[in-house]
């Protein structure tokens, strides 16, 4: 069974700061992909970042960055310098090459304080 | 580029009701999936489709609910005989092939209310 897990159902963080987000997943399979995905009060989701799982570079999209350990099956979101717009949900979820779903965590809740 | 386009927005039914939920993928995309977020939950996968077939539908209630996406117009996921537990945020995502579903791009979701 594919699971992931998301262990901090909320989280504050100062802006300018920087903030560490946890996801762990489990899957037999060895070939996949993981993302990080923001849900705003619109409820419209927003990709994040992406990560392929055969690449071991960890993947950067300008503020975002992720601790990827494919042993450890962990996926962390960092964020830097915390802006006022990064209040939203946060949802970990991963997809095998040869499925068709999307797993999702149960999400984050993040408040970015002024 | 027009992305995943969702309608309505927002639904309300009465308990026994029947709710038609519509989902436009982005041009160019001839695959479909459906997600339902329960409150205080994840997105959780129901059906998979492409034109005139249901790929996969592991994830759908074996009662009340059922998917299409026809050759022609949006991809309907309908729901009857709606009850409380139904009310939830339903999530279509598009993607171009099978081969890349790993590309998939949300829509903006419909707010079902059943009350």
């Amino acid at each position: 069974a594919q699971t992931v897990t998301q262990s901090q159902p909320e989280m504050s963080v100062q802006e300018a700061e920087t903030v560490t987000l946890s996801c762990t997943y489990d899957t037999s399979e060895s070939n996949y992909y993981l993302f990080w995905y923001k849900q705003p009060p619109s409820r419209q989701m927003i990709l994040v970042i992406r990560q392929e799982a055969y690449k071991q570079q960890n993947a950067t999209e300008n503020r975002f960055s992720v601790n990827f350990q494919k042993a450890a099956k962990s996926f962390s979101l960092k964020i830097s310098d915390s802006q006022l717009g990064d209040t939203a949900m946060y949802f970990c979820a991963f997809t095998l090459n040869t499925g068709n779903q999307f797993y999702f965590g149960t999400g984050t809740s993040l408040t970015v304080i002024p | 580029n027009a992305g995943v386009m969702q309608n309505p927005r927002h639904l309300v039914r009465r308990r026994g009701q029947e709710a038609r939920l519509r989902c436009s993928p982005m041009k160019g995309h001839s695959h479909v999936y459906w997600y339902r977020q329960l409150p205080e939950e994840g997105l959780k996968f129901m059906v998979y489709l492409q034109k005139e077939n249901i790929i996969d539908e592991s994830g759908m209630p074996k009662e009340r609910f059922s998917a299409e996406f026809p050759k022609e117009g949006p991809s309907i996921l309908r729901i009857q005989q709606v009850v409380r537990g139904d009310s939830a945020a339903y999530f279509c995502a598009s993607s171009r092939s099978r081969q890349i579903s790993y590309e998939q791009y949300f829509g903006p979701g419909t707010r079902l209310t059943v009350t």
